[in-house]
């Protein structure tokens, strides 16, 4: 699977946008971003994925680059409870499902 | 649906003992997966299993075992807990791979070895 690249930290003032980037020049064709998030102390929370195609759920949207080197994950009004280290994680197709958790970039959402 | 449910929440072993932690789920998923997070760090795969009976090692299986008796229900065995081990223990299950690999996570099993 294609590493990923991620800030280590963001802000974002509540009620904003937040957008969370994402680096993976070395993706395949066949592969997928996943986006998860993790609350602190709690279990990884699934936001949102694709392939190719912009992706838009009632949590989050992805947006994905014509060349599929990087993604933007957006939050579209960010609030403090969407305070967590978010993960970008790069997946193969077909029977693969062992995601690589990197470190994440930790989102603030201030007041 | 109680989703993926975890037990114990805490727990403290002195060095050299063996526990089990528990995990099932409850959304006939096929697959399953355990990990664990160490402070300030992300999730590393210890195990997962595919289907009943099917279980294969991950990056950090050393020091653990597995089995899937069921659809529901993927125990992790700890044998002669080492300080090592101390970490955050996490169970999580999905329906599939690839595009269908939405991993629900239980809430963790905080774990201390002294």
């Amino acid at each position: 699977d294609a590493k990923t690249t991620q800030p280590t930290s963001m802000d974002c003032a509540e009620g904003r946008a937040a957008n969370l980037p994402c680096n993976h020049s070395t993706i395949s064709g066949n592969e997928y971003v996943y986006w998860y998030r993790q609350i602190h102390s709690q279990g990884p929370q699934y936001i949102i994925h694709g392939l190719k195609n912009n992706e838009t759920n009632e949590m989050a949207s992805l947006i994905i680059t014509e060349d599929r080197k990087s993604s933007t994950l957006i939050l579209p009004h960010a609030t403090l409870r969407d305070t967590a280290v978010y993960y970008c994680i790069v997946l193969s197709g077909g029977s693969n499902y062992k995601l690589t958790f990197g470190k994440g970039t930790l989102l603030t959402v201030n007041p | 649906n109680a989703g993926v449910t975890q037990t114990p929440k805490f727990r403290i072993l002195k060095i050299g003992q063996s526990m089990t932690l528990q995990c099932t789920q409850d959304m006939n998923h096929n697959y399953m997966y355990w990990y664990r997070q160490d402070p300030g760090m992300g999730l590393k795969l210890i195990y997962y299993s595919v289907g009943a009976g099917i279980t294969d090692k991950g990056e950090v299986p050393n020091g653990y075992n597995v089995s899937r008796s069921t659809t529901e229900d993927f125990p992790l065995r700890l044998e002669l807990a080492a300080p090592s081990q101390t970490s955050v223990y996490f169970c999580a299950s999905s329906y599939g791979g690839g595009s269908y690999n939405e991993q629900f996570f239980g809430p963790g099993t905080r774990l201390t070895v002294l």
